[in-house]
């Protein structure tokens, strides 16, 4: 069965850049054809879409964020990752790796991780 | 963009039915999806394709996608069902998410 877990700092200054890391166990990362993404919540708030990858390492990104966000698969280790440069406050939220399901043009989320608080403050 | 609107809030009382709306422009041409967030843990999806159940979702979940709004429908309603809801679907190349109803079970 498998499952996902967030790591990396969950401190970043204003103007660094945040990576965060989502390590899939129980499975291989490169089988079923599987895409991925990442998903943020300020505290308090909704829920907010950043980018996905697919098998191929094709990418898209959330149009408000591309310009700082890229996602890649590292397929030795068994994980996708996530590098948002030139944090603000703003981008302070609850960070959810996720596995996509269904089909092109219709995907949904269903296997989620656990979520990683990502504080950003000098 | 494309905006997903939901109520802020929807109470019921245990064992009655609710409904949580969603709407968006001709909505009903988009497949919907829909999460189920509970406080400190991470979403898990209920809904899939408007009024797909996912495996392990009960059957008291169903939904509904027509004209300029998506419902779910969850009937005989639990405790444990109190639960922030969110739509989701994608437009243009991105998913989008609406803003989330909470669901108070009176």
């Amino acid at each position: 069965q498998l499952q996902l877990q967030e790591s990396g700092p969950r401190l970043a200054k204003p103007s660094e850049t945040l990576s965060l890391f989502c390590t899939v166990s129980g499975g291989s990362i490169s089988s079923g054809s599987y895409s991925w993404g990442w998903i943020r919540q300020p505290p308090g708030k909704g829920l907010e879409w950043i980018g996905s990858i697919d098998h191929s390492g094709s990418t898209h990104y959330n149009p408000s964020l591309w310009s700082r966000v890229t996602l890649s698969v590292d397929t030795s280790k068994n994980q996708f990752s996530l590098r948002l440069s030139s944090v603000t406050a703003a981008d302070g939220a609850i960070y959810y790796c996720a596995k996509m399901g269904g089909h092109s043009g219709s995907w949904y989320w269903d296997l989620w991780g656990q979520g990683a608080l990502i504080t950003v403050s000098s | 963009s494309y905006v997903l609107t939901h109520p802020p809030s929807v109470s019921v009382a245990p064992g009655k039915t609710a409904r949580i709306t969603c709407g968006g422009n001709n909505i009903g041409t988009k497949s919907v999806h829909w999460y189920q967030q509970k406080p400190g843990q991470a979403p898990v999806l209920v809904m899939i394709y408007d009024n797909g159940r996912p495996s392990g979702i009960p059957e008291r979940f169903s939904g509904s996608n027509s004209g300029n709004t998506a419902t779910l429908i969850i009937t005989g309603v639990e405790a444990g069902d109190e639960a922030d809801y969110y739509c989701q679907v994608w437009d243009s190349g991105c998913a989008v998410f609406g803003g989330g109803t909470k669901l108070t079970v009176l």
